[in-house]
């Protein structure tokens, strides 16, 4: 099936700095890509849907300034965390939806999520 | 506004038994499609089962089986002859525009 990486799976940041997220469609190409913060034990929560060439849509309550989301290929999108603080150590996946859409036999593939704490 | 609804928190099962989760939903798109992910600890997300919304035919893939009322927009999940390894947070998804997400379900298998 098609494979959706994420990396890095860990990462351990300073409060204050910034640190990227990278999500790849490896055999596929993502026209769009959706970004997701989970809190243990707790749903996905949809932060943005990021089109590729375009500015990304974010959920209400998302601040747009402080997650920054790219999306320059159909292959790759990047969620950048600015100024990073304690609160914001929580677990991060994307998914990608394949370009020919949804017909029958294509869906949405999820990466292996990211753990960022932020010390 | 799309949601997604899930109103069993926790759910138990017998090894070997039948169990089913319940999902609503709601969305203003006529086109859309029905998920269900299992989420092991690992944290992976795997797909269960997807259902068009323009098929009227339930969807199932070997013992996972679900029950799609378009009209009352509900959408359920059966488990049946249930393992171990089906021990796992289970989430409905729907997905128009945005792929959006229910706030699951914890099942445990019991053997």
């Amino acid at each position: 099936g098609a494979v959706v990486s994420q990396h890095p799976s860990w990462v351990i940041c300073k409060s204050g700095t910034s640190v990227k997220i990278e999500c790849r469609s490896l055999d596929f190409q993502a026209t769009t890509m959706f970004w997701y913060r989970q809190f243990p034990k707790q749903s996905l929560m949809l932060m943005a849907t990021s089109n590729e060439g375009s500015k990304a849509t974010y959920e209400q309550g998302v601040e747009k300034d402080k997650f920054l989301i790219n999306h320059a290929s159909l292959t790759l999108s990047t969620l950048t965390v600015t100024s990073a603080h304690p609160e914001d150590s929580s677990f991060y996946i994307c998914s990608a939806r394949d370009r020919a859409g949804l017909p029958p036999g294509n869906t949405i593939y999820f990466g292996e999520g990211s753990w960022l704490t932020v010390v | 506004a799309q949601t997604v609804t899930q109103s069993q928190p926790e759910m138990s099962v017998q090894e070997a038994e039948t169990v089913t989760l319940s999902c609503t939903y709601d969305t203003s798109e006529s086109d859309y499609y029905l998920f269900w992910y299992k989420q092991p600890p690992s944290r992976q997300m795997i797909l269960v089962i997807r259902q068009e919304a323009y098929k009227q035919q339930n969807a199932t893939e070997n013992r996972f089986s679900v029950n799609f009322q378009k009209a009352a927009k509900s959408f359920s999940l059966k488990i049946s002859d249930s393992q171990l390894g089906d021990a796992a947070m289970y989430f409905c998804a729907c997905y128009d525009y945005k792929l959006s997400f229910g706030a699951g379900t914890t099942v445990t298998v019991r053997a």
